[in-house]
């Protein structure tokens, strides 16, 4: 069945410093993979995403996502993290079982601190 | 240009009650998903209309929900009678795509249920 993990219910880094949200997904074709992020009273805003082509994806904000197929993985990295960055990030595979749905992950929860 | 929007923002209901949940999505968006996250778990999928039509409601969890979108444009969530597992967070998303797999959803910030 397909399903995403990401093992880190929640994370604190320090301002400035470096972040890797972790996601590995299960899927038995080529996957389609995002990562959402919600800041308190928003709903959830896509960061990046990822479905070919260079493996390692830019998005918004200053973040990027690196897909690994040997590892079934699509960490999420951000080289400087700021206090605004504080939210809750879900990894996500677009899967099609008849018809297209996006599976989520159980998220993970940034705290900055300064 | 509007976001999709959600109301209410919150509920509290007692068992064995009825809530409606409304979605706004983006005008013109023809893709209407329904999501819940339960306690801090997962966002689950509870189903995707297109248009007006049910094109997937396989994760709608029994017969007490209910969600309909007629005119295509806005949709409702039904829950009847209410239980005390229904509470979570439920978010709807739209999205301008045909249903692709790599298509952008964009999301309304949620309805906080809380069934008593």
């Amino acid at each position: 069945a397909q399903s995403v993990t990401q093992p880190d219910i929640h994370i604190t880094v320090s301002e400035g410093a470096s972040l890797e949200l972790r996601c590995n997904y299960s899927y038995g074709a080529t996957p389609y993979l995002f990562w959402y992020v919600q800041s308190p009273g928003q709903g959830l805003q896509l960061l990046l995403k990822y479905f070919s082509g260079d493996t390692l994806v830019q998005g918004i904000k200053g973040f990027e996502a690196e897909f690994k197929r040997s590892q079934s993985s699509f960490n999420l990295r951000k080289p400087s993290v700021h206090w605004s960055d504080a939210a809750e990030y879900f990894c996500a595979v677009g899967v099609d079982t008849g018809g297209f749905k996006t599976i989520f992950g159980a998220g993970t929860r940034l705290f900055v601190k300064a | 240009e509007a976001g999709v929007t959600q109301f209410p923002s919150h509920s509290v209901i007692e068992k064995g009650q009825t809530v409606t949940l409304r979605c706004d999505p983006i005008s013109g968006h023809d893709n209407l998903y329904w999501y819940r996250r339960v306690m801090g778990k997962e966002i689950k999928f509870l189903l995707h209309f297109v248009k007006e039509s049910k094109q997937d409601e396989s994760g709608m969890p029994n017969n007490r929900f209910l969600a309909e979108r007629t005119g295509g444009t806005y949709s409702t969530l039904k829950v009847q009678p209410a239980e005390l597992e229904d509470s979570g967070v439920y978010f709807c998303a739209s999205s301008q795509d045909r249903g692709q797999l790599n298509e952008k959803l964009f999301f309304g910030s949620g309805t906080q249920l809380s069934v008593l």
